[in-house]
């Protein structure tokens, strides 16, 4: 069954800092999404894809953060200077237009110290 | 704007007891329905979801939901349940069409004692 790769699966960096996560979404999806989980908190949607421009975001996603499908195939999140409040799993999903196929990633969790 | 309101944040069940987690939510427009599950420390397994056709849908490892949609409800149940049903599971909601984002409700934890 085709699955949404997630990388890293776990990543650790300094408040301040850059980070890009990094997702391969379905191949034959045209619809991609960023949602964010803080621990032990409910899943929260970030930002839809569609089209190479940004189609939905929720306030959660302010100037810090930004997507792009650079190369076709791979879709990032880059949250340009982290803060601690960043610290949660982040899940890419995708989706085909029937609805059927809408698919989570494993997830990575992203740790900011 | 949908909301999806699940209304037992933590539910206790003997192995082998049936159980029902509750979902509600609440739209202005046609829906799509899912329940996920969440393992400790481990991503978001789809259980079930609800396009369209019958109400009462069956999903992985026993699970079956129905949705109602006078009631606007999608409570998720299964008959027996196992110490390795023992997990975080969440109801969600989106529009009814292929682009729309999910929304996911604050979730229930379902704790099996032997």
């Amino acid at each position: 069954e085709p699955e949404v790769t997630q990388t890293p699966s776990h990543q650790v960096t300094q408040m301040g800092q850059e980070v890009i996560l990094r997702c391969v979404p379905i191949s034959n999806h045209l619809y991609f999404y960023w949602y964010r989980q803080i621990l032990g908190q409910k899943v929260e949607f970030l930002v839809s894809f569609y089209n190479n421009e940004i189609s939905e975001k929720s306030e959660i996603f302010d100037d810090q953060f930004s997507v792009e499908r650079p190369d076709g195939s791979n879709f990032t999140l880059k949250i340009r200077s982290t803060k601690l409040e960043d610290s949660a799993m982040y899940f890419c999903a995708s989706s085909d237009t029937s609805g059927y196929g809408y698919t989570f990633g494993s997830g990575t969790r992203l740790t900011v110290v | 704007a949908q909301s999806v309101t699940q209304l037992d944040s933590q539910v206790p069940v003997f192995e082998e007891a049936p159980v029902e987690l509750r979902c509600n939510y609440s739209s202005s427009v046609s829906v799509y329905l899912f329940w996920y599950v969440q393992y400790p420390n481990q991503g978001l397994q789809l259980l079930l979801k609800y396009l369209s056709g019958s109400t009462l849908v069956k999903g992985i490892n026993g699970f079956e939901a129905e949705f109602n949609k006078s009631q606007t409800s999608f409570h998720l149940r299964k008959p027996s349940v196992h110490i390795s049903d023992t997990a975080e599971y969440f109801c969600a909601v989106s529009e009814g069409s292929s682009a729309s984002k999910i929304i996911f409700g604050s979730g229930t934890r379902l704790s099996i004692r032997p």
